[in-house]
């Protein structure tokens, strides 16, 4: 079966990094997205990875291991709206997204 | 502005009742997609269209049904709804002809079935 794994809950303080992994087994791979979801909100893209590395975008960065099936999305200088849900997604051999359940991230100051 | 409209935003319907969600988007992507967000489950897929005209099955379509007749629209029906299809109902799409096939969801539609 395809699963994509992610920790449901992790609380960081406010300036600091944090780190959201993700593991994934699916039928095959295109490709790796993350999406950031605000409580009672639509996901909203944040990154894509379809390549073995890092991309890095402001104060995000998400990093790829295909060999691994890992992913990890960073997260710097953490603002109180950073506070919202990481979404995990892969898209498999058929061209579908398939979704992990999503971590909160609660910031406290 | 462009992007994805749902309406209604949310329902409260009585079992065994017909709703039909709306969808509409205007960035002309070719594929749109109907999602159900539940608590501790993440999104699943229950229905995509990737052109007009065509529609096809995702992970949990049984009790809904999806018609494609232009690029705009993507109507999801519930035949005669239970309380277990009381979700979060999420309406995206994407354009297949890029190379990352990013979506874009909908606000959503809140439904609760009683």
């Amino acid at each position: 079966g395809q699963n994509i794994d992610q920790p449901t809950e992790m609380t960081a303080t406010e300036g600091a990094i944090v780190q959201i992994n993700c593991t994934y087994q699916t039928s095959g791979f295109n490709g790796l997205f993350w999406y950031q979801q605000h409580a009672g909100e639509a996901p909203t893209f944040l990154s894509y990875n379809v390549l073995d590395g890092l991309e890095e975008k402001g104060r995000f960065s998400s990093f790829l291991s295909r060999s691994k099936g890992y992913s990890y999305l960073l997260l710097k200088e953490l603002q109180m709206k950073d506070s919202a849900s990481y979404l995990c997604a892969v898209t498999d051999s058929n061209y579908q997204l398939i979704w992990g359940a999503g971590t909160k991230l609660i910031i406290k100051p | 502005i462009a992007g994805i409209t749902q309406a209604p935003t949310s329902q409260i319907l009585a079992a065994g009742r017909r709703m039909t969600l709306r969808c509409t988007q205007d960035m002309r992507h070719n594929a749109m997609y109907w999602y159900r967000q539940d608590l501790g489950l993440g999104l699943r897929l229950i229905h995509y269209s990737n052109t007009a005209g065509t529609t096809g099955k995702g992970e949990v379509p049984d009790g809904y049904s999806v018609s494609r007749a232009n690029t705009d629209d993507f109507p999801l029906t519930l035949a005669s709804a239970v309380p277990s299809q009381t979700s979060v109902y999420f309406c995206a799409s994407s354009d297949l002809t890029t190379s990352i096939n990013e979506q874009f969801f909908g606000p959503g539609t809140r439904l609760t079935v009683l």
